[in-house]
């Protein structure tokens, strides 16, 4: 059982696609994160959120786009990707972005670009 | 740049021997340390932490230990079960900006054979 819930568990989408992965965590923290997470590479943080406000842009392709409407939810909105996109796109959270915070992750969405 | 690195990629143990992954980091400013363990088709989860006015820590079969001097750490596995069996990543935190990051390295596939 996990404390933070992403949706959904597969995607599979052509480069044309719009589409939108969700995270929820159930947790009361105030910090969510995405990353990628490729075959044989550490995992790349991608964004970083503080009480609904981005604090982190990791040099992400406009192509990808965050939403954080409120401390619990978390969206990575996807359009017109690439094959090299394809990857298992995690969501974590932590109390807040303090040291010495863990991240709680998620179990991913398996993303598949056509 | 910052590299997080394992000794081995891969580490293979007789079922209810004793494991120990290791764990190379390049920051010296580092001062938390997260283990995490990924299951096939799941997220990271959270093992163990330490922060570096430690360096020793038990947990349930579990003991960290990190020696600032090498900058190196172990995550030692006691009685290791087939459920050990998975991706161990270390993430020594990283402060930019005022909030936190963590680094992760490519992993060690631990293999419990029975």
């Amino acid at each position: 059982e996990t404390g933070v819930t992403q949706t959904p568990r597969h995607l599979v989408m052509g480069m044309t696609n719009k589409k939108s992965l969700k995270c929820e965590q159930h947790l009361g923290h105030n910090a969510m994160y995405w990353y990628k997470q490729s075959a044989k590479k550490p995992l790349e943080l991608m964004f970083v959120y503080s009480l609904e406000e981005r604090v982190e842009n990791n040099s992400v392709p406009s192509r990808f786009s965050p939403e954080c409407p409120n401390s619990s939810h978390l969206f990575l909105h996807l359009h017109t990707l690439q094959p090299e996109d394809s990857a298992l796109y995690l969501c974590a959270s932590s109390q807040d972005t303090h040291t010495g915070q863990p991240q709680h992750f998620g179990d991913g969405t398996r993303l598949s670009i056509l | 740049g910052e590299s997080v690195g394992l000794h081995l990629p891969t580490l293979s143990v007789q079922e209810g021997d004793n494991s120990i992954i290791n764990c190379a980091y390049s920051n010296s400013a580092s001062d938390y340390f997260i283990w995490y363990k990924q299951e096939s088709g799941k997220g990271p989860q959270f093992i163990i932490d330490i922060r570096s006015n430690m360096d020793k820590r038990q947990g349930q079969r579990v003991t960290v230990l990190l020696n600032k001097t090498v900058k190196h750490l172990s995550l030692q596995i006691a009685a290791t079960q087939p459920g050990d069996s998975a991706v161990y990543f270390c993430a020594p935190n990283r402060s930019q900006g005022g909030s936190e990051k963590l680094v992760f390295g490519k992993g060690t596939k631990l293999t419990v054979n029975p």
